[in-house]
């Protein structure tokens, strides 16, 4: 079965302080995962795919196949990080490649 | 906007109705997903199509169908609604999903409320 657990539905840190949002994933065959993000009352948005390893607006994340996990990390948070943010795992062809997105996160920055 | 739209964007209707929600796609995107959101069950795929034809489906009730016309737009329609269908409807599209690292863009999303 496919299916990603984000355990923490809320977040709050201190602006300045790292930030970890975990992202959990069961996956029979080899996952392609997603993090995506979604401000105030706007459309979700790619943050980060863990096949590109990249870094956006200072967030990484690091595929772990052994803890089958796929944590979103900052260092330093920043209050406009406020946000939900959905782990997701793209699905196999019977699912069209869709995508299977956890419960979500909302990270609340406070200054 | 080359972005994918949705319309409208808030509808309200009563229990026992039927409504068509719109999606237009990126330009050059061929695949159409659309998704689910509600409070209780999150985020959930419904079904997608690709170049015209439906190619899978999700958690979508036997009373939801969509198509996909030849412009590559497509509509979601729901009937017989019921209170629980009360949710944020999503549509998303991609160039081709099987593409390693293909990103889905979402709309805005439309915003139905049955009464």
């Amino acid at each position: 079965a496919q299916r990603v657990t984000q355990p923490e539905k809320l977040l709050s840190v201190f602006k300045g302080a790292p930030v970890e949002l975990k992202c959990n994933y069961s996956y029979s065959g080899s996952p392609e995962l997603f993090w995506y993000v979604q401000y105030s009352r706007q459309r979700l948005q790619l943050l980060l795919r863990h096949i590109s390893r990249e870094s956006i607006k200072g967030f990484t994340a690091d595929l772990n196949k052994g803890e089958t996990s796929f944590h979103l990390k900052k260092p330093f948070a920043q209050e406009e990080d406020s946000a939900m943010y959905y782990c997701a795992l793209k699905g196999n062809s019977n699912s069209g490649y869709a995508l299977n997105f956890g419960k979500g996160t909302s990270l609340l920055v406070t200054p | 906007d080359s972005g994918v739209t949705q319309t409208p964007k808030h509808l309200i209707t009563a229990t026992g109705q039927r409504v068509t929600l719109r999606c237009s796609p990126r330009s050059g995107d061929l695949s159409v997903y659309w998704y689910q959101q509600s409070l209780d069950q999150g985020l959930q795929f419904l079904i997608q199509y690709y170049n015209g034809e439906e190619r899978a489906k999700g958690n979508i009730l036997e009373r939801f169908s969509a198509q996909q016309f030849p412009d590559l737009h497509s509509e979601l329609n729901l009937s017989s609604l019921e209170l629980g269908d009360s949710a944020l409807y999503f549509c998303a599209s991609s160039v081709d999903g099987r593409l390693a690292g293909n990103e889905q863009f979402f709309g805005p999303g439309t915003r139905l409320t049955v009464l």
